[in-house]
């Protein structure tokens, strides 16, 4: 079945770095758009990044930009996000998701259809 | 950046009531908005896309409509397992950007 398997969360010091980890499976990886959404505790839920199915664009949130990279390793069916000159805010559960789309007439409607279980991440002294 | 405001911020209902939730985005989005919902300690889930669209397998009851700026998810009949929050999200342009959510609980 589709499913998408979050790792590489923890607890990490302010100003350190960690990688997440996003294993694909039951679809064509390869062909998907792919985003990092994040939730802080008790709050809403917040985009992050997404990049193309062929790893050619990527576009972050201003909250994360020069401090997080999105990529992904097709031949693995893994997505990454490196977060590096992490800080306290930066605590969150960290979902991927699939990004899907449909055509309208000439419209291009996208949404995300698949979520993972998401991985927390805690920024703490 | 679009701004996205959702309505009200929480409410009570008891099962078989009807239920509308409405999303305002700060400029017109041309129906580029998606609903989802999500349960304590779970992820969210895709209700609708395109503003209308039912997403494979979630209930009829759960419709979609709006145009421009202004989207509302209704829920015909409410359901025991209906009670969770519900997030709008526009995908007009980046950063992509989600409703604050609404809280919907029983009454």
């Amino acid at each position: 079945q589709v499913q998408l398997v979050e790792s590489g969360g923890g607890v990490v010091q302010p100003g350190r770095s960690l990688r997440l980890s996003c294993a694909a499976s039951g679809f064509t990886f390869s062909s998907y758009g792919m985003h990092w959404v994040r939730q802080a505790p008790g709050k809403g839920l917040e985009w992050v990044a997404v990049i193309w199915y062929d790893g050619s664009n990527k576009y972050y949130a201003d909250s994360v930009k020069g401090r997080f990279t999105i990529s992904r390793d097709n031949s693995k069916n893994t997505l990454y996000l490196q977060m590096n000159s992490l800080r306290a805010e930066d605590t969150a559960v960290y979902y991927c998701a699939r990004e899907a789309v449909v055509v309208a007439a000439t419209t291009y409607y996208y949404y995300m259809d698949v979520w993972g279980k998401g991985t927390t991440v805690t920024v703490s002294s | 950046d679009i701004q996205m405001t959702q309505s009200p911020s929480s409410l009570s209902a008891s099962v078989g009531d009807r239920v509308t939730i409405t999303c305002r985005a700060s400029q017109g989005i041309s129906n580029s908005l998606a609903w989802y919902q999500q349960k304590p300690g779970k992820a969210p889930k895709l209700l609708l896309y395109a503003a209308s669209r039912l997403e494979s397998g979630v209930p009829s009851r759960f419709s979609g409509s709006g145009s421009g700026t202004d989207y509302t998810l209704t829920i015909s009949s409410l359901q025991p397992e209906d009670f969770a929050t519900y997030y709008c999200q526009q995908y007009y342009s980046t950063p992509l950007t989600f409703g604050p959510g609404t809280k919907v609980d029983i009454k």
